[in-house]
């Protein structure tokens, strides 16, 4: 079946650090989601990506949709406490696959003040 | 804004008794999708309803079955519940099936 492979898995950094994390797939994907998950919490949608080569920007969140398709990267700029969660990038292919999201492994991140 | 709703947010259950969980989507949303999510994991797919039809199926055991309601809400029912049934169970909404799906908080299913 698609998977997606998520990276880094974890990262840890200082406060107002910038931070980069990105998913690839070798299937197609029509859209791609990025979500925050808190513990105990469901992931809420931080960024949706609809076309190819798209670049769309979130408060201090920015993520693109690669040319190809098959990827997708989310930065946070001038990271905060607040940030600190489990961010999931999920891909929706569309056909026989309508409406089932494929989710990244997640990339953990912890911010230190 | 209104958001997804699930009940209960959490349930204790034994072996090989059954479980009903209960979602109930955003306003206007017409499609639901329920997933699992086992600890350090991300969430799989379990199955997903359209206008109260099934419209998607994943890794859904034989024993779990669900169903979306005429208000638009779905339960998710799991019998002869297995130890390895421990887990988050999300359910999320969208409008049609090619919108981002909003999700909720989840029911944190133990099984002893």
């Amino acid at each position: 079946g698609q998977q997606l492979n998520q990276s880094p898995q974890s990262m840890f950094i200082q406060e107002g650090e910038d931070v980069s994390m990105n998913c690839t797939s070798s299937s197609i994907f029509n859209t791609w989601l990025w979500y925050k998950q808190d513990p105990g919490e469901g992931p809420v949608l931080l960024i949706a990506l609809y076309k190819a080569g798209e670049l769309t920007s979130n408060g201090r969140l920015t993520a693109q949709f690669g040319i190809t398709r098959k990827d997708s990267f989310l930065n946070i700029s001038a990271s905060i406490p607040s940030d600190v969660g489990i961010y999931f990038c999920a891909g929706l292919a569309g056909g026989t696959s309508y409406g089932k999201l494929t989710f990244g492994q997640g990339t953990i991140l912890t911010v230190h003040p | 804004a209104a958001g997804v709703i699930q009940s209960p947010r959490h349930l204790i259950k034994e072996k090989r008794e059954t479980a009903t969980l209960k979602c109930y989507p955003i306003p206007r949303h017409d499609t639901v999708y329920w997933y699992q999510q086992g600890p350090g994991q991300d969430p799989q797919f379990l199955i997903s309803f359209y206008e109260k039809m099934q419209s998607d199926k994943g890794s859904i055991p034989d024993r779990f079955s669900a169903q979306q309601f005429s208000d638009y809400h779905s339960e998710l029912n799991m019998s002869s519940l297995e130890l390895g049934d421990s887990a988050l169970y999300f359910c999320a909404s969208s409008l049609g099936g090619s919108q981002p799906q909003h999700f909720g908080d989840g029911t944190r299913l133990s099984i002893l």
